[in-house]
């Protein structure tokens, strides 16, 4: 079974400034997906980034990015610039290559961020 | 545009009720699926659908039952409800053949058993 591990239950940043979110996964499959999730404040839970597991690039998305190491089994998610909307839960998940319409995603347990005026 | 609605939003029940989370979406996808999260858990899938009809468990299913009439609802079922179930609710769709695991969640079911 693959299982998902965010080390960081909490983390703060100051406005403007950049913060990292770590992401272990554990898996035997080779090719895979990965995504992280915002869950804001009593608000519904948004996909943020998504990478594919057989592509090298590293995924960007305007001030998110991702650092893949694919042999390390690591997915971190750059934030830069960060602003005050940045501040919610983030979750890393995972999905296996979808089989007959399913999307199963695994979820780690998340990082609470906070971005300080 | 509604997307993923869920309905209630908070309900109190009394250990070994019974009651339905339902959840509608309007944008036509095929699949639907319900999770719950726990303070440190994460988010765990309680079951999942492909399509009208299609049903199967995911990793926390006991105590729960789904069905799928009807591309639009799937709702949760909850058939003697336990302290143990107390927990937020999320309801998710996806786009079968979509960007894969790109998932649209409903703003969730607040749920206390007593």
């Amino acid at each position: 079974a693959q299982t998902v591990t965010q080390s960081q239950p909490e983390m703060s940043v100051q406005e403007a400034e950049t913060v990292t979110l770590s992401c272990t996964y554990d898996t035997s499959e080779n090719n895979y997906y990965l995504f992280w999730y915002k869950q804001p404040p009593s608000r519904q839970m948004i996909l943020v980034i998504r990478q594919e597991a057989y592509k090298q690039q590293n995924a960007t998305e305007n001030r998110f990015s991702v650092n893949f190491q694919k042999a390390a089994k690591s997915f971190s998610l750059k934030i830069s610039d960060s602003q005050l909307g940045d501040t919610a839960m983030y979750f890393c998940a995972f999905m296996k290559l979808p089989q007959g319409g399913s999307e199963k995603l695994v979820f780690g347990k998340g990082t609470k961020l906070t971005v300080n005026p | 545009n509604a997307g993923v609605t869920q309905t209630p939003k908070f309900q109190v029940l009394k250990t070994g009720q019974s009651m339905t989370l339902q959840c509608a979406q309007d944008m036509n996808h095929e699949y639907m699926s319900w999770y719950r999260q726990d303070p440190g858990m994460g988010l765990r899938l309680i079951h999942y659908s492909v399509g009208a009809g299609i049903t199967d468990q995911g990793e926390v299913p006991n105590g729960y039952n789904v069905s799928r009439s009807t591309t639009e609802d799937f709702p949760l079922r909850l058939l003697s409800a336990a302290p143990s179930q107390t927990s937020v609710y999320f309801c998710a769709t996806g786009i079968a053949g979509g960007r894969a695991g790109e998932l649209f969640f409903g703003e969730g079911s607040r749920l206390t058993v007593l």
